[in-house]
């Protein structure tokens, strides 16, 4: 079974402060995403990556960034948080595969607290 | 832009019987696939079933199916014989299939789905 680990489950950071969300695949899957969720406006695409170093900004990519150095594991970095920060993200991944119905794997999720 | 919209935040079934969750989408292309995500209360999300859009037969599995019609670009959940465990909120999901298209997942807003015992 594929394994996406999300580094934290519960975390707690105060208004500017830079922190960083960890995820983890076990299934050398190319793509990797991460996303915001929000009751009533469901999941949101912050930034996703097709490759080692290779990313592509979301819907809502203001105010995040990104490491991917290593194929299995993509960082998402909220430069200086802030208080509208607040939420549960999604880390999730998948095949580059674009003929084949793949879906997506997701992690348990880190539900964000900024205070 | 492709859309996907879910428009009951939420539904109740008793145990045993039959529900339906609606899913509409929006999309000029023709070649695409259409998931449902479970996501159980405070665990992961998991997928439920999927479908291929050049696919006319729809898609089953267990006691989970979809009625898919592509000209009216809807994709709905039936779960038969409820259960406790389906409590959860459900999303629908959009994704291209084309070379040209994005492989971008497109989601809903959610469905709570409650199960009344």
């Amino acid at each position: 079974d594929v394994k996406v680990t999300q580094s934290s489950r519960y975390l707690v950071k105060r208004t500017g402060e830079k922190v960083f969300l960890e995820c983890v695949q076990d299934m050398d899957h190319e793509n990797m995403f991460w996303y915001r969720q929000d009751p009533g406006l469901g999941l949101r695409l912050i930034y996703f990556s097709y490759d080692v170093k290779m990313k592509e900004k979301g819907d809502i990519p203001e105010g995040y960034s990104v490491s991917r150095e290593k194929k299995e594991r993509f960082s998402l970095i909220l430069e200086s948080a802030s208080t509208n920060q607040t939420s549960m993200y999604l880390c999730a991944s998948g095949l580059a595969r674009r003929s084949v119905a793949q879906p997506q794997h997701f992690g348990d999720g880190t539900r964000l607290s900024i205070l | 832009a492709q859309t996907v919209t879910q428009s009951q935040p939420e539904m109740s079934v008793q145990e045993a019987e039959t529900v339906t969750l609606s899913c509409t989408y929006d999309t000029s292309e023709s070649d695409y696939y259409l998931f449902w995500y479970k996501q159980p209360p405070s665990r992961q999300m998991i997928l439920v079933i999927r479908q291929e859009a050049y696919k006319q037969q729809n898609a089953t599995e267990n006691r989970f199916s979809v009625n898919f019609q592509k000209a009216a670009k809807s994709f709905s959940l039936k779960i038969s014989d409820s259960q406790l465990g389906d409590a959860a909120m459900y999303f629908c999901a959009y994704r291209s299939a084309g070379t040209s298209g994005t492989y971008k997942y497109i989601f809903g807003t959610g469905t709570r789905l409650k199960v009344l015992a």
